[in-house]
């Protein structure tokens, strides 16, 4: 099975503009969440989609959004961008079943940098 | 913050000898994960330990889990020069099967050649 992949691998930006980032979990995972990496913050949670929906949010402002699609895959945008929103953006696909043994399997992740 | 914390931050080995890394979380978990992320790249899925198991086995790699002191470690046995990446913890608490994990600071391992 291919693996999660994730579109476009670098990004360069400037402040103010807004960028959607997208993400294809691997076949038949119906579960997407995306994080956030920085070297100051760590590994952060965003949020999770699961059948269309978002399930959980993580402690960030209403300019980082999300959705996904019918098929699974997801987007995830940041309006207004700001230069702390530079970082290493990861998305991650699991079957969403047990919550005791579900697995998340990431992405190679979207470099996003903002100037 | 629940967030996770790891110990050491950087580790450094020569090759063949054994690595061993903690982890200590602040709240009951489901279960616990190690993920190995090699710079600047995705993260790549180790281990998963459930939060009524002990221990665990996959290869080189060993991880225990002590749930009345929430902590766990990891344990790379013969490691290799390729074995060199951050190593993060992380932990799924959410009772409601949601998934979001919460990571630790991640420890550096060099294995030196």
């Amino acid at each position: 099975k291919a693996g999660v992949t994730q579109t476009p691998r670098y990004l360069i930006k400037t402040r103010g503009q807004q960028v959607t980032l997208s993400c294809s979990p691997i076949s038949g995972h119906r579960s997407v969440s995306w994080y956030q990496q920085t070297p100051g913050q760590g590994l952060q949670f965003l949020f999770e989609y699961f059948s269309e929906t978002q399930r959980n949010k993580g402690n960030f402002p209403g300019r980082f959004s999300g959705r996904q699609f019918s098929n699974s895959r997801s987007e995830m945008n940041v309006s207004t961008l700001e230069l702390g929103d530079s970082a290493l953006y990861l998305c991650a696909s699991s079957l969403a079943g047990s919550k005791f043994t579900d697995t998340q399997y990431f992405g190679p992740g979207t470099r996003l940098t903002v100037l | 913050s629940q967030q996770g914390e790891e110990d050491p931050q950087a580790l450094s080995i020569q090759e063949g000898e054994n690595a061993t890394m903690n982890c200590s979380y602040k709240t009951s978990i489901n279960n616990l994960q190690w993920y190995r992320q090699n710079s600047g790249r995705g993260l790549v899925h180790l281990i998963l330990i459930r939060s009524n198991e002990r221990e665990k086995h996959s290869g080189r790699l060993r991880v225990t889990l002590d749930t009345s002191k929430k902590s766990s470690s990891l344990l790379i046995t013969a490691s290799r020069a390729a074995d060199t990446a951050s190593y993060f913890c992380a932990t799924k608490i959410d009772q409601t099967g949601a998934n979001n994990l919460f990571f630790g600071t991640g420890t550096r391992l060099t294995v030196i050649p």
